[in-house]
């Protein structure tokens, strides 16, 4: 079946732009995860949507980002006011509800983000 | 921050021979995967090993976990050059399964 899809693949911003990243969960997944991969930071976790659940939004790092999602299938990751160190891969990823695998996360392909 | 320190950094054999990757961890954990990565995007995933075991095998994989060194290796016997990609360690603790906390990654190439 299909997998998790992202998009845009890439977006180039000019810096104080506000942007907008889309995931497509795998059909029948009801966890989402967003992180980001920086070089200088590596893989860091940003929110995690569960069903219902409020989202953990322990990681996104500040005000500029938020995230919803729509109908518990498709989310959005919003960064208002892009700044330079903004620029990463924003990559998605879901799990299905199976307790026993709700553990394994499936990644997308990632959305490059360049701000100028 | 990253709780995963992994070693080496870059790691650079032969094909046909075994690639070790080691995940040193903080904090007390539910389980430990391990992805790979090819040219920076997606990751995919290889193996869960769950706090409760020592060690699992997956096809030419073998992960050892050591929760009282908070340790975990991952072993790839008789590498091949489609093995070349970089490899991710990463923790699930608490209650919180959705939370991942990524290691900085082992740069694997292996030379036909």
């Amino acid at each position: 079946g299909a997998g998790v899809s992202q998009s845009p693949s890439n977006k180039v911003t000019e810096k104080g732009k506000d942007v907008e990243l889309r995931c497509d969960p795998i059909s029948g997944h009801t966890a989402l995860y967003w992180y980001r991969q920086s070089l200088g930071q590596g893989l860091e976790f940003l929110i995690y949507f569960q069903g219902n659940s409020a989202p953990d939004k322990s990681g996104l790092p500040s005000d500029r980002f938020s995230a919803e999602r729509t109908g518990g299938s498709v989310s959005t990751l919003t960064i208002q006011r892009t700044q330079q160190e903004d620029s990463a891969v924003y990559l998605c990823a879901s799990s299905p509800p199976t307790s026993s695998l709700r553990e394994t996360q499936y990644f997308g392909p990632g959305t490059r983000l360049l701000v100028l | 921050s990253q709780q995963g320190e992994e070693d080496p950094q870059a790691l650079s054999i032969q094909e046909g021979e075994n690639a070790t990757m080691n995940c040193s961890y903080k904090t007390s954990i539910n389980n430990l995967q391990w992805y790979r990565q090819n040219s920076g995007r997606g990751l995919v995933h290889l193996i869960l090993i769950r706090s409760n075991e020592r060690e699992k095998h997956s096809g030419r994989l073998r992960v050892t976990l050591d929760t009282s060194k908070k340790s975990s290796s991952l072993l790839i016997t008789a590498s091949r050059a489609a093995d070349t990609a970089s490899y991710f360690c990463a923790t699930a603790g608490g209650t919180s399964y959705g939370k991942l906390t990524f290691g900085q990654g082992t740069i694997l190439t292996v030379h036909p």
